[in-house]
């Protein structure tokens, strides 16, 4: 078990401009969720996953982002035409997928977009 | 809509102190209540979960109570020591929603002086 881990760790770019992140869970876990994080502030629920089916999205998650997870496995967030407003960490989480249970969260993408 | 508020949004203490983390929440048709740990610039780590019929939780030097009843929960660290300094975030899943959609708090974040 060498938990969540996510990729990259920062990301700087200029607005206007597509950003992709990497999220890989816990090999054994069907489940796999995307939050955003602003300063100061606690997560914020975007999305979820069980296995590669994307089963629920937030009003947050606006036409310039897009979320998959092909074959199950890792997950990938895209955001196109980034702008100021979209600054903050992004978090991934995963589990088994049973009720009760603990998520297990990586330790984030901090995007910064000037 | 769920709003769930942690007061007060900071605390600083000296080491050896009891710490007492609150967490209040407006509609009471909870899943569970979870309470999570975030370092800076890292993800969280889930500390304690409570289920809805549960009244309290414990590991260690954590306790935690849940009161569905005044939408209430109460973290409790014994003893505090520096390594304790962290953002403390309750968060609570409704009923109605998903498994792993959880309402944050926005954290206590606290100081534990040597």
């Amino acid at each position: 078990d060498t938990g969540v881990s996510q990729d990259p760790r920062h990301k700087i770019t200029k607005r206007g401009q597509n950003v992709t992140f990497r999220c890989d869970p816990i090999s054994e876990h069907n489940r796999l969720y995307w939050y955003r994080q602003t300063l100061g502030q606690g997560p914020e629920f975007l999305t979820y996953f069980q296995n590669e089916a994307q089963l629920e999205k937030s009003r947050l998650l606006s036409d310039r982002f897009s979320a998959e997870r092909p074959k199950g496995s890792f997950s990938t967030l895209e955001i196109q035409r980034t702008e100021q407003g979209d600054s903050a960490m992004y978090l991934c989480a995963s589990s088994l997928g049973v009720t009760n249970e603990k998520l297990f969260f990586g330790s984030g993408t901090q995007l910064s977009v000037l | 809509k769920q709003e769930v508020t942690q007061i007060p949004a900071a605390l600083s203490v000296p080491e050896g102190e009891n710490l007492v983390l609150n967490c209040s929440f407006t509609d009471s048709a909870i899943y569970n209540l979870q309470w999570f740990r975030q370092d800076p610039g890292k993800g969280l780590t889930s500390l304690l979960l409570i289920q809805s019929s549960q009244r309290e939780q414990t590991s260690g030097r954590l306790n935690a109570s849940l009161d569905k009843s005044s939408g209430r929960s109460t973290l409790y660290i014994a003893a505090s020591q520096p390594g304790d300094s962290a953002t403390y975030l309750c968060a609570t899943i409704m009923t109605t929603d998903s498994w792993g959609k959880f309402q944050f708090g926005a954290g206590t974040q606290v100081v534990v002086t040597p």
